[in-house]
């Protein structure tokens, strides 16, 4: 059962355009959200996070969009640079038994940008 | 400041022996946290640790062992390998004692092939 859901496992874009990923999640007790980006051959490093509080969290060129009612959100890179070229997680935590927020990932999507 | 490291980066291992892969971090995060990748799969939680001396079972803990040594290192022991133990593992701490906020740092990770 996939709590977490990137349905694209690869997304490529120009340079200097908009990439758009997207992420989908059932569980309603999830209420804390997180981009991770993975470059080969290395651990995922922290992007961008938002809480269900709030329904856009921006930083620089990434934006993520929360619609609690679709249980969707999507991380939006403006402009698209080929160093953004990386595996992308979704992943999210939230209310749940015992003191640690466990994170649940997504598949991924590898996104391309071109020059 | 080296951030969590990993030790070793690759280990190919026979079907029953025994290994123990090493995490250290030099951020004096308070906890720490084993996961698996597979390919084409999300990050799983293993094992996770909260503080030192406290450990707790994840999502896959099934076939692991792991040992809070002290507040630096956190240490994932395999004891009897088996190939569906092939795996990407990365090793993450974090700052808090696993709060939903709390950002989580990566470690390069260990490439482990079962044969």
């Amino acid at each position: 059962d996939q709590q977490v859901k990137q349905n694209s496992p690869s997304l490529s874009v120009q340079e200097g355009r908009i990439s758009i990923l997207n992420c989908d999640y059932t569980n309603s007790m999830f209420d804390y959200f997180l981009w991770y980006k993975k470059y080969p051959a290395e651990g995922p490093t922290f992007l961008i996070s938002i809480s269900s509080i709030k329904d856009k969290n921006e930083d620089g060129r990434f934006t993520v969009f929360l619609n609690k009612s679709a249980k969707h959100l999507s991380l939006h890179i403006v402009p698209s640079q080929p160093g953004d070229s990386a595996v992308y997680f979704c992943a999210a935590t939230g209310r749940g038994g015992g003191s640690n927020y466990k994170l649940t990932f997504g598949k991924g999507t590898l996104l391309t940008v071109n020059p | 400041n080296a951030g969590v490291t990993q030790t070793p980066k690759f280990q190919v291992l026979k079907t029953g022996q025994s290994m123990t892969l090493q995490c250290a971090q030099d951020m004096n995060h308070n906890s720490m946290y084993w996961y698996r990748q597979d390919p084409g799969m999300g990050l799983r939680l293993i094992y996770y640790s909260a503080s030192e001396g406290t450990t707790d079972k994840g999502e896959v803990p099934n076939g692991y062992n792991v040992s809070r040594l002290n507040k630096r290192e956190f240490s994932l022991r395999l004891e009897s390998a088996a190939p569906s133990q092939t795996s990407v593992y990365f090793c993450a701490s974090s700052e808090g004692l696993g709060g939903r906020t709390d950002t989580q740092y990566f470690g390069p990770g260990t490439r482990l092939t079962v044969l």
